[in-house]
């Protein structure tokens, strides 16, 4: 089976950096996806990591270490629509590649 | 642009009711689900398909059915509504192992 933790809720500045961690036990990986939802509206892709290292795209990086089952998502000069909810979501290694999500992590941007 | 449609974003239904939800997706991918997301549990998996005709239980499969018969349409079927599945529900689609597309999803109150 699969276990992601994220935390719930967190809070930052306009104009500042936040990064939102996410931590998973899998019996196989095959993948990390970020997902962006806004209240009341579809969670949209952000990115994916399937190897060690940082994805860079924009003012969104992600970062995944495999050996130690963490991954970041960081957010650079905070704007305030980016105020919303980050998905972490791990893909298995088996034959329908299945996608689980964590609960997610509420990020609140104030002026 | 992708589009996965939703056939309705708010519907209001009793208890025992036959439900239907229909999900659309005009990008012929293969890989269709069905999840329901819930205050503090995050985007839960119910049913997925991976073929016309073809369908998989995911994690929370009880009390729900699907069907697909034809590759853009994948249908949600609760047989008899109870209240504990008021819930936002969101359709997704993808092509072999790509990032999921979802819908804009329902939100569905059994009173």
């Amino acid at each position: 089976g699969q276990n992601i933790d994220q935390p719930t809720e967190m809070t930052a500045t306009e104009g500042a950096i936040v990064q939102i961690n996410c931590t998973y036990q899998t019996s196989g990986f095959n993948g990390l996806f970020w997902y962006q939802q806004h209240a009341g509206e579809a969670p949209t892709f952000l990115s994916y990591n399937v190897l060690d290292g940082l994805e860079e795209k924009g003012r969104f990086s992600s970062f995944l270490s495999r050996s130690k089952g963490y991954s970041y998502l960081l957010l650079k000069e905070l704007q305030m629509k980016d105020s919303a909810s980050y998905l972490c979501a791990v893909r298995s290694s088996g034959g329908y590649q299945k996608v689980t999500f964590g609960t997610g992590t509420k990020l609140q941007v104030i002026p | 642009d992708v589009k996965v449609t939703q056939s309705s974003r708010y519907l209001v239904k009793r208890t025992g009711e036959k439900v239907f939800l229909e999900c659309v997706q005009d990008m012929d991918h293969e890989n269709m689900f069905w999840y329901r997301q819930d205050p503090g549990l995050g985007l839960r998996l119910i049913y997925f398909s991976y073929d016309v005709k073809m369908k998989e239980k995911g994690d929370i499969p009880e009390g729900y059915s699907v069907s697909r018969e034809k590759k853009e349409r994948f249908s949600l079927i609760l047989e008899s509504a109870s209240t504990n599945q008021t819930s936002m529900y969101l359709c997704a689609s993808r092509p072999g192992s790509q990032p999921q597309h979802f819908g804009d999803g329902t939100r569905l109150s059994i009173l």
